[in-house]
């Protein structure tokens, strides 16, 4: 069974730095695209970016939103995704899940997600 | 890439059946046949009820299509139950190799 766990969540100022990590289960990370999605408060979803597998380079893409400010990891030891975000923002506050890209049913569609952790950027 | 765009919210009583679109470019909804859409309700994780425009994932029921025409898409939800009641999201690959998510669809059975 595939399961996805967020942690590492929290407040924070702006200018600030803050690291989620997404522990993976029942699979392996470095078979998937493992995308971030965000909901801010009282707003839709987000996607956030995405990294490939290291078959497939381990290429990055990002959201022009978060480009340059964040970056998207894996440690395969872990079995984990990692979300390293800088330069906070106030529009930066939200639900932050990690998700498998297209893992069970393809076409890029998101079916295993984790539960979400809460970054708060506030002063 | 901006988001897709949905309605904000559309109603329905008890048994009717309904249409969310999602409308986007060339470069995302038209290119690809790569649109899902989610059941997402607050605090939860969103649940995939479509994928690759009109296919459902083991375990989703019937009552939920999905169709594409030109750049715009739609799911269809037939029979309306009152814990349909919830937001509804689109979302496209793009021709960028990113994705692009909708604005989101508040659904009220009346």
């Amino acid at each position: 069974e595939v399961q996805l766990v967020e942690s590492g969540g929290g407040l924070v100022k702006p200018g600030g730095s803050l690291r989620l990590s997404c522990a993976a289960s029942g699979f392996s990370v470095n078979n998937a695209w493992m995308s971030w999605v965000r909901q801010a408060p009282g707003k839709g979803l987000e996607w956030v970016g995405r990294i490939k597998p290291k078959t497939e380079g381990a290429t990055t893409e990002y959201a022009s939103p978060v480009k340059g400010r964040f970056t998207i990891s894996t440690d395969d030891s872990e079995n984990a995704v990692f979300l390293q975000m800088g330069s906070l923002k106030t529009e930066d506050t939200a639900v932050y899940f990690c998700a498998a890209e297209g893992y069970s049913y393809g076409y890029h569609s998101f079916y295993d997600w984790g539960q979400g952790t809460m970054v708060t950027v506030s002063s | 890439q901006s988001a897709l765009t949905q309605p904000a919210s559309v109603s329905g009583s008890p048994g009717q059946s309904i249409t969310i679109s999602c409308t986007g470019t060339s470069s995302d909804v038209g290119f690809y046949d790569y649109v899902s859409w989610y059941q997402h309700h607050p605090g939860k994780a969103p649940q995939l009820l479509i994928y690759g425009v009109s296919n459902r994932p083991s375990g989703v029921s019937d009552r939920f299509s999905g169709s594409k025409s030109g750049n715009t898409a739609s799911l269809t939800i037939s029979g309306l139950q009152a814990d349909d009641e919830t937001d509804y999201y689109c979302s496209s690959y793009t021709y960028s190799s990113r994705v692009v998510f909708g604005g989101g669809t508040r659904l009220t059975v009346l």
